[in-house]
Protein backbone atom coordinates (compact mmCIF):
# COMPACT_ATOMS: atom_id res chain seq x y z
CA UNK A 1 0.00 0.00 0.00
CA UNK A 2 1.36 2.98 -1.30
CA UNK A 3 1.65 6.31 1.29
CA UNK A 4 -0.74 9.16 0.27
CA UNK A 5 0.83 12.17 -1.11
CA UNK A 6 1.19 15.21 1.04
CA UNK A 7 3.49 18.03 0.51
CA UNK A 8 6.62 18.45 1.82
CA UNK A 9 6.11 21.64 3.72
CA UNK A 10 3.54 24.72 3.84
CA UNK A 11 3.99 27.86 5.52
CA UNK A 12 2.01 30.99 6.19
CA UNK A 13 2.13 34.26 8.47
CA UNK A 14 -0.23 34.28 11.41
CA UNK A 15 -3.54 35.24 10.62
CA UNK A 16 -3.84 33.71 7.35
CA UNK A 17 -5.11 30.71 6.41
CA UNK A 18 -3.13 27.55 4.79
CA UNK A 19 -4.31 24.30 2.95
CA UNK A 20 -2.71 20.95 2.90
CA UNK A 21 -3.63 18.34 0.29
CA UNK A 22 -3.86 14.52 0.53
CA UNK A 23 -3.83 12.80 -2.81
CA UNK A 24 -4.74 8.90 -2.74
CA UNK A 25 -6.92 6.56 -5.00
CA UNK A 26 -10.24 5.32 -5.58
CA UNK A 27 -8.72 2.41 -3.45
CA UNK A 28 -8.99 4.55 -0.42
CA UNK A 29 -9.59 8.57 -0.02
CA UNK A 30 -11.71 8.22 -3.36
CA UNK A 31 -13.98 5.11 -2.05
CA UNK A 32 -14.66 6.06 1.84
CA UNK A 33 -15.26 8.89 3.96
CA UNK A 34 -13.08 7.76 6.10
CA UNK A 35 -10.29 10.46 5.92
CA UNK A 36 -8.63 11.49 9.54
CA UNK A 37 -5.85 14.33 9.89
CA UNK A 38 -3.15 14.31 12.85
CA UNK A 39 -1.08 17.34 14.13
CA UNK A 40 2.47 15.94 15.29
CA UNK A 41 5.23 18.23 17.64
CA UNK A 42 8.21 16.63 17.59
CA UNK A 43 8.82 13.92 20.21
CA UNK A 44 5.07 13.88 20.99
CA UNK A 45 2.31 11.65 19.93
CA UNK A 46 -0.18 12.63 17.30
CA UNK A 47 -3.41 14.05 18.14
CA UNK A 48 -6.90 13.54 15.62
CA UNK A 49 -7.65 16.64 14.58
CA UNK A 50 -10.12 15.59 11.68
CA UNK A 51 -11.97 12.13 11.12
CA UNK A 52 -14.63 11.10 8.76
CA UNK A 53 -13.11 13.68 6.34
CA UNK A 54 -14.58 16.81 8.42
CA UNK A 55 -15.69 16.25 11.71
CA UNK A 56 -13.94 18.13 14.46
CA UNK A 57 -13.41 15.72 17.98
CA UNK A 58 -14.65 17.29 20.69
CA UNK A 59 -11.83 20.15 22.00
CA UNK A 60 -10.69 20.60 18.89
CA UNK A 61 -10.77 23.86 17.37
CA UNK A 62 -13.22 25.18 14.75
CA UNK A 63 -10.11 26.85 12.91
CA UNK A 64 -9.32 23.69 11.65
CA UNK A 65 -11.33 21.79 9.16
CA UNK A 66 -11.30 19.41 6.51
CA UNK A 67 -13.12 18.26 3.07
CA UNK A 68 -12.70 16.07 -0.14
CA UNK A 69 -13.02 15.88 -3.64
CA UNK A 70 -12.89 12.79 -5.55
CA UNK A 71 -9.43 11.46 -4.55
CA UNK A 72 -7.87 14.25 -2.85
CA UNK A 73 -8.70 15.72 0.95
CA UNK A 74 -7.43 18.64 2.50
CA UNK A 75 -7.11 19.97 5.54
CA UNK A 76 -7.51 23.83 6.36
CA UNK A 77 -6.34 25.75 9.01
CA UNK A 78 -7.42 29.40 9.15
CA UNK A 79 -6.75 32.21 11.60
CA UNK A 80 -3.01 30.29 11.95
CA UNK A 81 -1.30 30.71 15.43
CA UNK A 82 2.33 30.31 16.15
CA UNK A 83 1.52 27.02 18.24
CA UNK A 84 0.10 25.31 15.16
CA UNK A 85 3.62 25.16 13.84
CA UNK A 86 4.29 20.88 13.46
CA UNK A 87 3.87 18.23 11.46
CA UNK A 88 0.66 16.89 10.18
CA UNK A 89 -0.90 13.78 8.87
CA UNK A 90 -3.53 12.66 6.96
CA UNK A 91 -4.67 9.23 7.10
CA UNK A 92 -7.54 6.85 4.79
CA UNK A 93 -9.24 3.60 5.31
CA UNK A 94 -8.26 1.61 2.05
CA UNK A 95 -9.92 -1.50 0.13
CA UNK A 96 -7.82 -3.99 1.68
CA UNK A 97 -9.11 -3.24 5.34
CA UNK A 98 -6.32 -1.29 6.32
CA UNK A 99 -4.84 2.33 6.87
CA UNK A 100 -2.29 4.18 5.01
CA UNK A 101 -1.23 7.81 6.13
CA UNK A 102 0.34 10.21 4.39
CA UNK A 103 3.98 11.17 4.43
CA UNK A 104 3.17 14.14 6.77
CA UNK A 105 3.49 17.80 5.88
CA UNK A 106 5.57 20.34 7.95
CA UNK A 107 3.86 23.60 8.87
CA UNK A 108 6.00 26.61 9.30
CA UNK A 109 4.34 29.90 11.00
CA UNK A 110 5.84 32.87 9.77
CA UNK B 1 -9.69 10.29 31.73
CA UNK B 2 -8.10 8.01 28.75
CA UNK B 3 -4.81 6.64 29.48
CA UNK B 4 -2.75 4.09 27.20
CA UNK B 5 0.98 3.23 27.93
CA UNK B 6 3.31 1.64 26.02
CA UNK B 7 6.02 -1.08 27.29
CA UNK B 8 8.68 -3.00 26.19
CA UNK B 9 10.55 -1.05 23.88
CA UNK B 10 14.49 -1.67 24.12
CA UNK B 11 17.39 -2.87 22.13
CA UNK B 12 17.08 -6.30 20.28
CA UNK B 13 19.18 -7.55 17.64
CA UNK B 14 18.52 -8.76 13.92
CA UNK B 15 16.19 -11.96 13.82
CA UNK B 16 15.24 -11.55 17.68
CA UNK B 17 11.45 -11.40 18.70
CA UNK B 18 9.86 -8.89 21.35
CA UNK B 19 6.32 -7.99 22.90
CA UNK B 20 5.33 -4.78 23.08
CA UNK B 21 1.94 -3.98 25.89
CA UNK B 22 -0.26 -1.01 26.00
CA UNK B 23 -2.00 -0.79 28.84
CA UNK B 24 -5.09 1.07 28.83
CA UNK B 25 -6.98 2.60 31.45
CA UNK B 26 -10.05 5.38 31.59
CA UNK B 27 -12.19 3.89 29.12
CA UNK B 28 -14.32 0.95 28.49
CA UNK B 29 -11.40 -1.10 26.59
CA UNK B 30 -13.55 -3.91 25.62
CA UNK B 31 -15.89 -2.25 23.49
CA UNK B 32 -13.06 -0.19 20.91
CA UNK B 33 -11.07 -1.50 18.31
CA UNK B 34 -7.39 -0.69 18.65
CA UNK B 35 -4.24 0.39 16.58
CA UNK B 36 -0.44 -0.07 16.46
CA UNK B 37 1.47 2.67 14.74
CA UNK B 38 5.52 3.43 14.48
CA UNK B 39 7.45 5.79 13.29
CA UNK B 40 10.92 5.26 11.96
CA UNK B 41 13.58 8.09 13.66
CA UNK B 42 12.95 11.65 11.62
CA UNK B 43 10.07 9.75 9.32
CA UNK B 44 6.45 9.93 9.30
CA UNK B 45 3.65 7.45 10.57
CA UNK B 46 2.95 4.18 9.44
CA UNK B 47 -0.17 1.87 10.27
CA UNK B 48 0.78 -1.61 11.78
CA UNK B 49 -2.18 -3.79 12.64
CA UNK B 50 -5.31 -3.36 14.02
CA UNK B 51 -7.84 -5.37 15.98
CA UNK B 52 -11.73 -5.38 16.51
CA UNK B 53 -13.14 -4.84 20.18
CA UNK B 54 -13.53 -8.77 20.72
CA UNK B 55 -10.37 -10.04 18.89
CA UNK B 56 -12.70 -11.32 16.32
CA UNK B 57 -10.76 -9.77 13.16
CA UNK B 58 -7.18 -8.70 13.27
CA UNK B 59 -5.63 -6.55 9.55
CA UNK B 60 -2.32 -5.86 8.73
CA UNK B 61 0.09 -3.55 7.06
CA UNK B 62 2.35 -5.48 4.24
CA UNK B 63 5.66 -4.56 6.12
CA UNK B 64 4.79 -6.65 9.06
CA UNK B 65 2.34 -9.59 7.58
CA UNK B 66 3.37 -12.77 8.87
CA UNK B 67 6.05 -11.33 11.57
CA UNK B 68 4.00 -9.44 13.93
CA UNK B 69 0.90 -10.46 15.55
CA UNK B 70 -1.73 -8.22 17.52
CA UNK B 71 -3.59 -9.41 20.51
CA UNK B 72 -5.23 -7.84 23.11
CA UNK B 73 -6.40 -9.17 27.20
CA UNK B 74 -10.01 -7.47 27.54
CA UNK B 75 -10.21 -8.81 31.05
CA UNK B 76 -6.73 -6.97 32.07
CA UNK B 77 -7.21 -3.97 29.66
CA UNK B 78 -4.10 -5.01 27.62
CA UNK B 79 -3.31 -4.69 23.93
CA UNK B 80 -0.24 -6.57 22.64
CA UNK B 81 1.78 -6.78 19.58
CA UNK B 82 4.36 -9.69 19.37
CA UNK B 83 7.14 -8.84 16.78
CA UNK B 84 9.25 -11.60 15.34
CA UNK B 85 12.21 -11.75 12.96
CA UNK B 86 13.19 -8.15 13.70
CA UNK B 87 15.41 -5.99 10.90
CA UNK B 88 17.00 -2.78 11.61
CA UNK B 89 14.06 -1.24 9.67
CA UNK B 90 11.84 -1.96 12.20
CA UNK B 91 13.62 0.35 14.76
CA UNK B 92 10.68 2.89 15.71
CA UNK B 93 8.91 4.16 17.50
CA UNK B 94 5.54 2.23 18.54
CA UNK B 95 2.76 3.75 19.48
CA UNK B 96 -1.01 1.94 20.26
CA UNK B 97 -4.08 4.09 19.86
CA UNK B 98 -7.77 3.63 20.49
CA UNK B 99 -9.88 3.53 17.29
CA UNK B 100 -12.10 6.12 17.56
CA UNK B 101 -16.16 5.40 17.64
CA UNK B 102 -16.66 6.82 13.98
CA UNK B 103 -14.23 4.10 12.72
CA UNK B 104 -11.08 4.06 10.87
CA UNK B 105 -9.39 7.03 12.87
CA UNK B 106 -7.07 7.14 16.45
CA UNK B 107 -8.69 9.38 18.85
CA UNK B 108 -6.38 8.41 21.70
CA UNK B 109 -2.58 7.69 21.58
CA UNK B 110 -0.23 6.29 23.87
CA UNK B 111 3.54 8.39 24.72
CA UNK B 112 4.80 5.57 22.55
CA UNK B 113 7.86 2.96 23.10
CA UNK B 114 11.04 2.88 21.37
CA UNK B 115 12.37 -0.45 19.77
CA UNK B 116 15.79 -0.15 18.37
CA UNK B 117 17.12 -3.23 15.62
CA UNK B 118 20.36 -3.56 15.81
CA UNK B 119 23.71 -5.77 16.33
Amino acid sequence: QSALTQPASVSGSPGQSITISCTGTSGDIGGYNYVSWYQQYPGKAPKLLICGVNNRPSGVSNRFSGSKSGNTASLTISGLQADDEGNYYCASFTSRRTLVFGGGTKLTVL
Amino acid sequence: EVYLVESGGTLVQPGGSLRLSCAASGFGFSNYHMDWVRQAPGKGLEWLSYITSGSTDTYYADSVKDRFTVFRDNANNFLFLQMNSLRPEDTAVYYCARDGMRGYDMDYWGQGTLVTVSS
